[in-house]
């Protein structure tokens, strides 16, 4: 079946403009996490849904970003008034329990850059 | 202290060598711990998981798990040109808290 997908696969922007970045789990799967991956760094978590719900949004570096998930599938991911540090490689993964056991499958990422 | 941390890279081995990867974590009560291949521009993918102390293998790789030292490593036995990628350690309660990661040259 088809895994987890993320559009737009490149975006570019200018300072100051408001981005979504979209992702679309795996059928069925109902946990859903966001990480952010800068250049020779691994992932870092973002934000983690159990349906529609954010579980935990710890990993959010501030308020100008926020995700949602409104009916407990794909997600969106915003970011408000971009920076030049939000450049960066977006990746979503879901699962099919929020365990420490059941496999995040990873989509092929969002790379978001930032002028 | 960062929670997860690797052995610094990169590793460069000769075709068919073992390549040894090391990750140490912090948190005393993570259960269960996994390692990621990670190719240039592609996304993470999972190629081992272990949670319990001791040896678990699969084809050319083993992940080894001391609790008590609070250590995982992997193992690659054979390596092939195609190993070569930077390998990420990741411990996860429900979240993944990964390494920076240890870039692998297989020389052929």
């Amino acid at each position: 079946g088809a895994g987890v997908s993320q559009t737009p696969s490149n975006k570019v922007t200018e300072k100051g403009k408001y981005v979504e970045l979209r992702c679309d789990p795996i059928s069925g799967h109902t946990a859903l996490y966001w990480y952010r991956q800068s250049l020779g760094q691994g992932p870092e978590f973002l934000i983690y849904f159990q349906g529609t719900g954010a579980a935990d949004d710890s990993g959010l570096p501030n308020d100008r970003f926020f995700a949602v998930r409104p009916e407990g599938s794909v997600s969106t991911l915003k970011i408000q008034r971009t920076e030049r540090g939000d450049s960066a490689v977006y990746l979503c993964a879901s699962s099919t329990l929020a365990d420490s056991y059941n496999e995040q499958f990873f989509g092929p990422g969002t790379r978001l850059t930032v002028l | 202290q960062k929670e997860v941390e690797q052995n610094s890279g990169p590793l460069s081995v000769p075709e068919g060598a073992i390549a040894s990867l090391n990750c140490t974590y912090s948190d005393r009560g993570s259960q269960s711990f996994f390692w990621y291949r990670q190719y240039s521009g592609k996304s993470p993918e999972l190629i081992m998981s272990i949670y319990s102390n001791g040896d678990k293998e699969d084809g050319r790789f083993t992940a080894q798990l001391n609790k008590a030292s609070q250590y995982v490593s992997l193992l690659i036995r054979d390596s092939q040109p195609s190993d070569s990628a930077t390998y990420l350690c990741a411990v996860r309660w429900y979240k993944l808290s990964f390494g920076a990661g240890t870039t692998v040259t297989v020389r052929a």
